[in-house]
């Protein structure tokens, strides 16, 4: 299996842009998860899905940012506009339901807006 | 809430020494523990889990972490280090529950001397 892929691996925009990140998953794993990464603040976990359903997304620091997954294959996690503060490296993560917590994590998306 | 506290941001040993990394966790149920490996510009990779069986877990490349009730820990240790054990480690801990995510603590970053 080719493992989580995310695209692109490095992104450089300009404050006010529109980023769009990408994550094609694991075939067959039910859950998915984004994460950010930043220096100050370590991982946090912005929002899952389970079978193509948003479930938390509680986490997702404010309108600017959206996700969405139209298949079990894709999914995406916007900002619109984006700001400097936003700037860090972003993580798919995808598991089965049977298995006990164990993520399979895609490379990361680095995000970079000036 | 459940949270992970990892002890040291910042680690250093030689090459041969005994490795430590520390982590304290807390949860109002009993939790499952993870230890994660992050190599530079990679996503994180499973080192090693506990799950309510054995309270010794031994993961890959050598690494083994106790699960001590008492003191609500789940360190992380190797008797000898390798320089190829260079990279950050995050302890992680989730519930039984659901979509089981991961908490993560703010890593610690291992460095090996020759």
């Amino acid at each position: 299996d080719a493992g989580v892929i995310q695209s692109p691996r490095h992104e450089v925009t300009e404050m006010g842009q529109e980023v769009t990140l990408r994550c094609k998953p694991i075939s067959g794993h039910d859950y998915l998860f984004w994460y950010r990464q930043t220096m100050m603040r370590g991982l946090e976990l912005l929002i899952y899905f389970n079978n193509n359903v948003p479930i938390d997304d509680s986490g997702m620091p404010e309108d600017r940012f959206s996700a969405k997954m139209p298949n079990a294959s894709f999914s995406t996690l916007k900002i619109q506009p984006s700001e400097p503060r936003d700037s860090a490296v972003y993580f798919c993560a995808t598991r089965q339901r049977a298995t006990t917590g164990e993520l399979f994590f895609g490379e990361g998306s680095r995000l970079t807006v000036l | 809430a459940q949270s992970v506290t990892q002890l040291g941001s910042h680690v250093s040993v030689s090459e041969g020494a005994l490795v430590l990394l520390r982590c304290n966790y807390s949860s109002s149920v009993p939790p499952y523990l993870f230890w994660y490996v992050q190599y530079p510009n990679q996503g994180l990779q499973l080192l090693l889990k506990y799950t309510s069986a054995a309270t010794l877990v031994k993961g890959i490349n050598g690494f083994e972490a106790e699960f001590k009730k008492s003191e609500t820990s789940f360190h992380l240790t190797k008797p000898s280090a390798h320089m190829s054990d260079a990279a950050e480690y995050f302890c992680a801990v989730s519930d039984l529950q659901g979509a089981q995510k991961l908490v993560f603590g703010q890593g610690t970053r291992l460095t090996i001397n020759p």
